[in-house]
């Protein structure tokens, strides 16, 4: 296993466009968190999944926010009618169970909205 | 209220000393573990070390060691011998929760080496 993977890594996109990004953790991982991290920021917790489940969902997530993880395996997460402060690095970390097992980050996508 | 602190934005250090990077936490929680991250310009999250509220020893990984104040709730790590490469943000991080799920992480440490 190659470990976290996520594409595109890089979205240019207009305002009011959607947008959907695609996470794929660590095959044995049964715990995904989305991320959102601005420059210079720490990263700013939006999601979690519990295999298929989506357990936990931050204040941050507006309705136009929406994250999917079919079968437990891969997750998406999809932006609606995207506004410019949308514009940032966005963050999957794939993890085992435990409170002493570190999350696995992805590279990373990069949404630009113009 | 925040559940990480890190009170300094920004640090220098000259190549080959060492380095105390600060983190407070809060959680009501009796255990909790505390992660440090490291995250170069190139962007990727690098794992550096974990303590666990109920470990008595701090952590130690190579150059890298974690001072533990639990009473405090205070995280500090400490970075000895700094090497040019060590330039690069780091993230003190918390897991807390009944099945460990909430993971948050603090507003960083730009920490810069100087030659």
């Amino acid at each position: 296993d190659t470990g976290v993977s996520q594409n595109p890594r890089h979205k240019i996109t207009k305002r009011g466009q959607n947008v959907t990004f695609r996470c794929d953790p660590i095959s044995e991982h049964n715990r995904l968190y989305w991320y959102r991290q601005t420059l210079g920021q720490g990263p700013e917790f939006l999601t979690y999944f519990q295999n298929e489940a989506q357990l936990e969902k931050s204040r941050l997530l507006s309705d136009r926010f929406s994250a999917e993880r079919p079968k437990g395996s891969f997750s998406t997460l999809e932006i609606q009618r995207t506004e410019q402060g949308d514009s940032a690095m966005y963050l999957c970390a794939s993890s085992p169970g435990g409170l002493n097992t570190e999350a696995f980050f992805g590279q990373g996508t990069r949404l630009t909205v113009v | 209220a925040q559940k990480i602190t890190q009170t300094q934005p920004g640090m220098f250090v000259q190549e080959k000393e060492a380095v105390t990077l600060d983190c407070t936490y809060d959680t009501s929680d009796q255990s909790y573990g505390l992660f440090w991250y490291k995250q170069p310009s190139s962007g990727e999250m690098i794992f550096l070390i974990y303590q666990g509220s109920y470990d008595e020893q701090n952590a130690t990984e190579g150059r890298y060691s974690l001072n533990f104040q639990k009473a405090r709730k205070s995280a500090n790590l400490v970075i000895s011998a700094s090497q040019l490469g060590d330039s690069a943000m780091y993230f003190c991080a918390m897991r807390e929760g009944v099945n460990g799920q909430n993971f948050v992480f603090g507003p960083g440490t730009r920490l810069s080496v100087l030659p």
